[in-house]
């Protein structure tokens, strides 16, 4: 089954500065990747998500690569607010028929130090 | 449009009892996922349904079961609580399988002493 690694566990930055959060999966058949902020005492939110077939999507502050060759996936925050502190997932998942599940990462608690 | 809601939001039960958590999915999602999220840990699959069939299933024992109404909510039942049961239960639901556009509802917190 799919497997994946996150990195770092614990993020400290200062506001302004960028982020950057990086993943690694294990299954080539994974075609979708998607990134989910969690707040304390929250479900999963999702904030930024990326098929196989592109390389690099960007929503304002927020972007994410794929190097499906590497099988590596980065989030990238830059101008980091505070309320960009929780605790941020990587997913992975083979989005096609007969596919069913997202394989998270452990996480990485971001905290942003006004 | 109305999210994903969980009932209850917290739960204390005694190990070796029975627990049934509830969810509603989000307007016209007919898929509907359950998550054990343990503390400090990323979510763990547990099964999916679609139109009121379970078509996929994570590393979980038989002892967690479920079901899904016609209306799409969803029932997760876990039976002879153990102590490692203790954990954030997310329901998510969608309009695909593989994790495409979940949305997740806030979860409910069980604990087992």
């Amino acid at each position: 089954g799919e497997n994946v690694e996150q990195h770092p566990s614990t993020l400290s930055v200062q506001e302004g500065d960028s982020a950057v959060i990086k993943c690694t999966y294990s299954d080539s058949a994974s075609n979708y990747f998607p990134w989910y902020k969690q707040e304390l005492g929250k479900g999963p939110q999702l904030i930024i998500d990326i098929r196989s077939n592109v390389g690099e999507k960007k929503d304002q502050r927020i972007a994410v690569t794929l190097n499906k060759t590497a099988k590596h996936f980065s989030l990238h925050i830059t101008e980091t607010q505070p309320e960009d502190s929780a605790v941020y997932f990587c997913a992975a998942s083979y989005s096609g028929a007969g596919s069913y599940q997202l394989t998270f990462g452990k996480g990485t608690k971001l905290s942003v130090i006004p | 449009e109305t999210g994903v809601t969980q009932s209850p939001t917290h739960l204390i039960k005694t190990r070796g009892q029975q627990v049934t958590l509830r969810c509603s999915s989000q307007s016209g999602h007919n898929t509907v996922s359950w998550y054990q999220q343990a503390l400090g840990q990323g979510p763990q699959f547990i099964f999916q349904y679609y139109r009121e069939e379970e078509n996929g299933r994570g590393n979980f024992p038989p002892r967690f079961s479920g079901l899904q109404f016609p209306n799409y909510s969803s029932e997760l039942n876990v039976n002879a609580l153990e102590l490692d049961d203790s954990a954030l239960y997310l329901c998510a639901s969608s309009l695909s399988a593989g994790g495409l556009g979940y949305t997740f509802g806030s979860g409910t917190r069980l604990t087992v002493v």
